[in-house]
Formats: C-alpha cells, sequence, structure tokens
C-alpha cells in the first residue's frame, strides 16, 4: 500500500521569507500523480500545486513550487515570499494513475506566518 | 456554478444513534469520495465510488456504510457501530479526462459532534 510522510508536524515562517514543507511517499508504482493541498482555517480544501510522476520537470504555480526527486520518493513544497494568508494546514497527496483511484494524504504540516 | 454540497455544515449526535451526512455534486464527475479529519491524523478514506451502484471501503470503514444510487449523491452513515464518530468529514469528487488526471473537488465538510 501506498504511504505518505510529512515528517513536520508543524513549521513558522516569517513573512517575506521562504520556507519548504518536506513530504516523502513510498510506492512501488512508476505512473502517479503528486498533489499538494492547502487547509486554511475555513477547513476549505484548496489544490496548491500538482506534478506528474513522468514529468522531470518541477511544477510551479507563482509562489509555489515543488522539487521533485523520484528516485527518492520526495516530494517537498516551496513557498517564496511568504504571506500571512499562506497560513494553513499543508497537507501532501498521492494518487496512481488508473482510473478514479482514491487520493493518499500525509498526516498534514501546519504553517504559521509571522509578521 | 458546478460544485459539491456538504449538509449539514453542523451536526450533533445522541450516542447510540444512527446519521447521514449529505454529499451532492452537479460537477458530472464519476467518483465520489469520504474522508474523515482528526487532529494530527491527516485525511483518511472512509469509502469511495468509482461508478454509481458500487462503492469500496477504504482505510477506516468500519462503523461507516454508504450508497450510491445516483451519480450526484453518495450519502454517508455514521452508524451506532462506530465508536468515535466524533470528527470533521469531507466528501470529494473527481473525474478523469483522456490526457490529464484531476486532484479532487471538495466539499466544505461536515463536523460531527457526539453528545
Amino acid at each position: 500500500a501506498q504511504t505518505v510522510t510529512q515528517s513536520q508536524p508543524e513549521m513558522s515562517v516569517q513573512e517575506a521569507e521562504t520556507v519548504t514543507l518536506s513530504c516523502t511517499y513510498d510506492t512501488s508504482e512508476s505512473d502517479y500523480y503528486l498533489f499538494w493541498y492547502k487547509q486554511p482555517p475555513s477547513r476549505q480544501m484548496i489544490l496548491v500545486i500538482r506534478q506528474e510522476a513522468y514529468k522531470q520537470q518541477n511544477a510551479t504555480e507563482n509562489r509555489f513550487s515543488v522539487n521533485f526527486q523520484k528516485a527518492a520518493k520526495s516530494f517537498s513544497l516551496k513557498i517564496s515570499d511568504s504571506q500571512l494568508g499562506d497560513a494553513a494546514m499543508y497537507f501532501c497527496a498521492y494518487r496512481r494513475n488508473s482510473g478514479n483511484t482514491p487520493l493518499v494524504f500525509g498526516k498534514g504540516t501546519r504553517l504559521s506566518v509571522i509578521a | 456554478d458546478g460544485g459539491i454540497t456538504q449538509s449539514p455544515k453542523y451536526l450533533f449526535r445522541k450516542e447510540g444513534q444512527n446519521v447521514t451526512l449529505s454529499c451532492e455534486q452537479n460537477l458530472n464527475h464519476d467518483a465520489m469520495y469520504w474522508y474523515r479529519q482528526d487532529p494530527g491524523q491527516g485525511l483518511r478514506l472512509i469509502y469511495y465510488s468509482q461508478i454509481v451502484n458500487d462503492f469500496q471501503k477504504g482505510d477506516i470503514a468500519e462503523g461507516y456504510s454508504v450508497s450510491r444510487e445516483k451519480k450526484e449523491s453518495f450519502p454517508l452513515t455514521v452508524t451506532s457501530a462506530q465508536k468515535n464518530p466524533t470528527a470533521f468529514y469531507l466528501c470529494a469528487s473527481s473525474t478523469r479526462t483522456a490526457h490529464t488526471p484531476s486532484g479532487y473537488t471538495f466539499g466544505s465538510g461536515t463536523r460531527l459532534t457526539v453528545v
């Protein structure tokens, strides 16, 4: 069974600084997708960024980028120029590329942004 | 606008009672999912359904039941057999195109409290 591990239960960052959230996963599959979701205090889940495993280029969405290391099974999220609105729970998730298989989530990292 | 609706937002149940959480989507998505969220536990899969009239157990299905009689609806019943039902419940849906898998579209969640 696939597993997703987020080793940092809590992180903090100064406003305007950069922070990196870690995620590792375990799978025997070669074709899959990885996601980062944000859950603010409203508890609405928001997709931050997605990475296809077959793509070597790291995904980027504005201030958010990932460092995808397939051999190491690592998928970290970098947030640049952190803003107060980035404070939230962040979940890393894995999905096998086969039909509508469920996402497997990590336990999350709570990010605080200090003004 | 298309979306996924969970109701109610807050639900209180007496011990020993069954309760049903509603999840409706008008996105024409094939698959629907139920997750449970507890502090420090991330999102854990309860049940999922990839097509109408079919569903599969997730990692923590004991004490829960579901039905998928219509594509739009995937209600979750929390039975009296669920030993610790107080939690935040998230419903999600997804679809797959020929080339680009999607992540999920999430509902806004239901907070269930047993009193």
